[in-house]
């Protein structure tokens, strides 16, 4: 079974400071791994994937994550934090055959202005 | 593109009444999913579909729950009788099938209120 722990449940960092959200994931087969970001009163929106391609992966709004086979990590990244990054942000996992993710408890980022 | 349509945005009843949810996936997608999302927790699985079969409804508690999905498009989750239990966000989601398909796409879901 697949599953992923976020480290956290809630983080606060300054306006400008760097942000890390922690996601260990455990996985019997090579693992696909998301960050999904939640709005209030909003559905989830993907911010970046990792498909066993480049291990550092890119994604929307300056964020990054970088998959750590050797630590089953993949922590989110952003270098500079903006007030409008405030929301609760979902480590995911699913395998190259099916789609159904498992998601962790989530992390709830606020930004200290 | 149009994204995940999803119906009622919210929705309040007493317990032991019926209520039901409508989701629209993208066009195109084959693969649909329910999530329940209970306050401050991560999304759970409730059943997933492949066009109109059910692929996994493992963590769907069938005593209360039923979902269909009819001609392989849209589709309903229907909680009768509601517990107090029941009380969350319904999130649809729809996704390509595998391997093109690596990502969900998630509608705004519908927060239910059973009181």
């Amino acid at each position: 079974a697949q599953s992923v722990t976020q480290l956290g449940s809630h983080v606060s960092v300054s306006e400008g400071a760097l942000v890390l959200l922690r996601c260990n994931y455990s996985s019997s087969v090579p693992p696909y791994l998301f960050w999904y970001v939640q709005y209030p009163n909003q559905g989830l929106q993907l911010l970046l994937k990792y498909t066993s391609a480049a291990t550092l992966v890119k994604g929307i709004n300056g964020f990054e994550a970088e998959f750590k086979k050797s630590e089953t990590s993949f922590h989110l990244t952003k270098p500079s934090a903006h007030m409008s990054d405030a929301a609760e942000y979902f480590c995911a996992v699913s395998d190259s055959g099916n789609e159904k993710l498992t998601f962790g408890t989530g992390t709830r980022l606020t930004i200290i202005p | 593109e149009a994204g995940v349509a999803q119906s009622p945005r919210y929705k309040i009843i007493e317990k032991r009444q019926s209520v039901a949810f409508w989701c629209n996936p993208i066009s195109g997608h084959a693969t649909l999913y329910w999530y329940q999302q209970i306050l401050g927790q991560g999304p759970k699985l409730l059943i997933q579909f492949q066009n109109n079969g059910v692929v996994d409804d493992s963590q769907l508690p069938k005593d209360r729950f039923s979902a269909e999905r009819l001609k392989g498009v849209d589709s309903t989750l229907k909680i009768q009788p509601a517990k107090l239990e029941d009380s969350a966000v319904y999130l649809c989601a729809s996704s390509l099938e595998r391997p093109e398909g690596t990502e969900a796409f998630f509608g705004q879901g519908t927060r239910l209120t059973v009181v």
